[in-house]
């Protein structure tokens, strides 16, 4: 079974410009999470999806941050326009929520790397 | 609010030695508690979990035991290799299951051979 999947890997840009970065998640999982982690850091939510529905963005700085997940598949979090301390690693994860389950394991992505020079 | 201290790396041990990465949390109600690794350019695999106190979880040879009293979840492990070497990060969710899973920093764990 394939897992997570990103992409870019990688992704070098200067400041003020735009960046996307899209995430698949494991067949058949309906909850997805985008997380920030910063070097040296552990990661930290920004939003979790169920199906398509954005049910926790708090931690997503909407002025520039933004996610789609259409369909309730597949997830895009763009950045417009980036500034020099959103370089991190942006990490997908995905879940089977069931009702009733105190835990559902979350499988991690690889992982986007951003630089904003 | 939640949080999760862990200790700081990097770690480094020699091949069979007794490995422990301490981990200490905050929490109101009973938490959750779950170790995560992250592999050279991997994302990060669920290692080991415990739900409520007492409990002990275990993979590969790693433990840890859920501690109320301490408010702690160490993991450990007896005779490490060099394939172990990897960043460890302690986590912990609230009792709802709308609870987001908080994370430690991270310990680098390096093994010479």
């Amino acid at each position: 079974e394939a897992g997570v999947v990103q992409s870019p890997r990688y992704k070098i840009i200067e400041k003020k410009q735009p960046v996307a970065f899209w995430c698949n998640p494991i067949s058949g999982h309906n909850t997805l999470y985008w997380y920030l982690q910063n070097l040296g850091q552990g990661p930290e939510l920004l939003i979790r999806y169920e199906n398509e529905e954005a049910v926790d963005d708090s931690q997503l700085p909407k002025d520039r941050f933004s996610a789609e997940r259409l369909k309730g598949v597949d997830s895009t979090l763009k950045i417009q326009p980036a500034e020099l301390g959103d370089s991190a690693v942006y990490l997908c994860a995905s879940s089977v929520s069931t009702a009733g389950s105190s835990y559902n394991e979350q499988f991690f992505g690889p992982g986007t790397r951003l630089t904003v020079l | 609010g939640n949080s999760v201290t862990q200790m700081e790396g990097p770690v480094t041990l020699s091949e069979e030695a007794f490995l422990t990465i301490n981990c200490t949390y905050t929490a109101t109600g009973y938490p959750s508690l779950f170790w995560y690794v992250q592999y050279p350019g991997e994302g990060l695999q669920l290692l080991l979990k415990a739900t409520k106190a007492d409990d002990k979880g275990s993979n590969k040879g790693f433990e840890a035991t859920y501690r109320k009293e301490t408010t702690s979840f160490h993991l450990e492990k007896g005779s490490v290799q060099v394939s172990d070497s990897a960043v460890y990060f302690c986590a912990l969710r609230g009792y709802s299951s709308a609870s987001k899973i908080i994370f430690g920093s991270g310990t680098r764990l390096s093994i010479r051979p």
